[in-house]
Parts: structure tokens; sequence; C-alpha cells
């Protein structure tokens, strides 16, 4: 089925570890965005990448890294993982232009122990 | 940063019951999305509303966007248990890059 695909689903890392949240989408959508999710919070944006070749930081950026490999895969990098870097990320595209919509991955559970 | 605050943050009620939950903010959104994520899973588009006072309806769910366009709502009628879930509203403040600001989340619990 066409959406995005998020790999790992659940990661458990010890602090200062290093991992890669892999995100690929199959609809052709230009944007792709990494969200965390946490207790209380709400959905929070990390990185954005607008278009391929492009990427931008968004609310809270520190701690990470991304690519945008090609228009289909943005990933998410964790130089050195830290307790407070526990979370759900979700990975998300968006669709159309003056109509549109983010359609997000399934999301990976992280735990820094 | 512009925020956006969801009332209530919990609601729990019985199937048959009606419920509103609400999206409000201090600055204009030039539009206003509504999504719904259940358990384990990424948030799943609902709606968006573009334009002030605009009511759109998705069977027993109607959502209303404020006249200016700084608040929304999310009305069910006769909740059934599979309206259960996190119910989420993220604002639209205008830009190519089309960044969506979130709420954080209404949890709807409907019990049979």
């Amino acid at each position: 089925n066409a959406g995005v695909t998020q790999t790992p689903k659940f990661q458990v890392l010890k602090t200062g570890q290093s991992m890669t949240l892999q995100c690929a989408q199959d609809m052709n959508h230009n944007s792709m965005y990494w969200y965390r999710q946490d207790p209380g919070m709400g959905l929070r944006l990390i990185y954005y990448s607008a278009s391929e070749g492009t990427t931008d930081k968004g609310e809270v950026p520190n701690g990470y890294n991304v690519s945008r490999l090609n228009k289909r895969e943005f990933s998410l990098r964790l130089e050195s993982a830290a307790p407070s870097q526990t979370s759900v990320y979700f990975c998300a595209s968006r669709w159309g232009q003056g109509t549109y919509g983010y359609t997000f991955g399934s999301g990976t559970r992280l735990t820094v122990v | 940063t512009q925020l956006l605050e969801q009332s209530p943050q919990f609601l729990s009620i019985q199937e048959g019951e009606n419920l509103t939950v609400y999206c409000n903010s201090s600055s204009v959104f030039s539009s206003l999305q509504w999504y719904r994520q259940e358990p384990g899973e990424g948030p799943v588009l609902l709606v968006t509303v573009v334009t002030g006072g605009e009511v759109k309806k998705l069977k027993r769910l109607t959502f209303q966007f404020g006249d200016a366009r700084k608040d929304s709502s999310l009305h069910i009628t006769a909740a059934q248990p599979g309206d259960t879930g996190l119910y989420l509203c993220a604002g639209y403040s205008g830009g190519s890059n089309y960044k969506l600001t979130f709420g954080k989340g209404t949890l709807l619990t409907v019990n049979p």
C-alpha cells in the first residue's frame, strides 16, 4: 500500500549511542517532515525538507541531524543519544498545495537509557 | 511561536452522548486541520477548514472554523466506541513550507 514507511518501529539505545531513523514515501511528495511526540507536549517539528536537496530546522532541532537522500527518503540521525530524546518519532510527507494534508508513518518508539 | 490550546485534555463519555472539543489560539491561521490518532499509529487527517466561519460535516463529526480564523471546534454527535482516539488540531500560518503547528490533543474515550 502507498504511504510513509518508518523503520525501525521500536529501538532501545544507551546514552551516547548513535542511530538513524529511516523514512520513505512512495507518493512522489516533495515535502517531508520529522516530528517527535511526547506526553503532554503534542507533536513538535524537528526538521523538515521542503524539496529534494533542502532541509531546515524546526522547533526542536538540537541533538538531531537529517538527510534528504532523494525524493523518497528522509532520515533522522541522533549522533549521541540522550535520555531526553526518549520519544515517539513520526515522519510525514505533504500532498497538495492549496488543498493539502500530511500523511504520517506509524512512528518509531525510541527509548534512551 | 504560535500556540494552539486544546480543551479538554481528556474526555471520557458513554456511547450515544454528544461532545465538543475546542482548539484556540491568539494567532490567526490561514487554515486549520483536524487529525485523529489511534494507539501505535500516526495521525490521520480528518478535515481541513480554510474560510472563517466555515462549517464542514463528516458523518457524525461537525467541524467549525471561527470567524476570525483563530479557533476551531469539533462536535461529535452520538459518539461510538470507534470514535475513541487522540484528536489533534493543527494550524497552518502561511508560507511555502506548509509547516503545521499542532495542539497537544484531546484524548477521547467512548465507553460502550
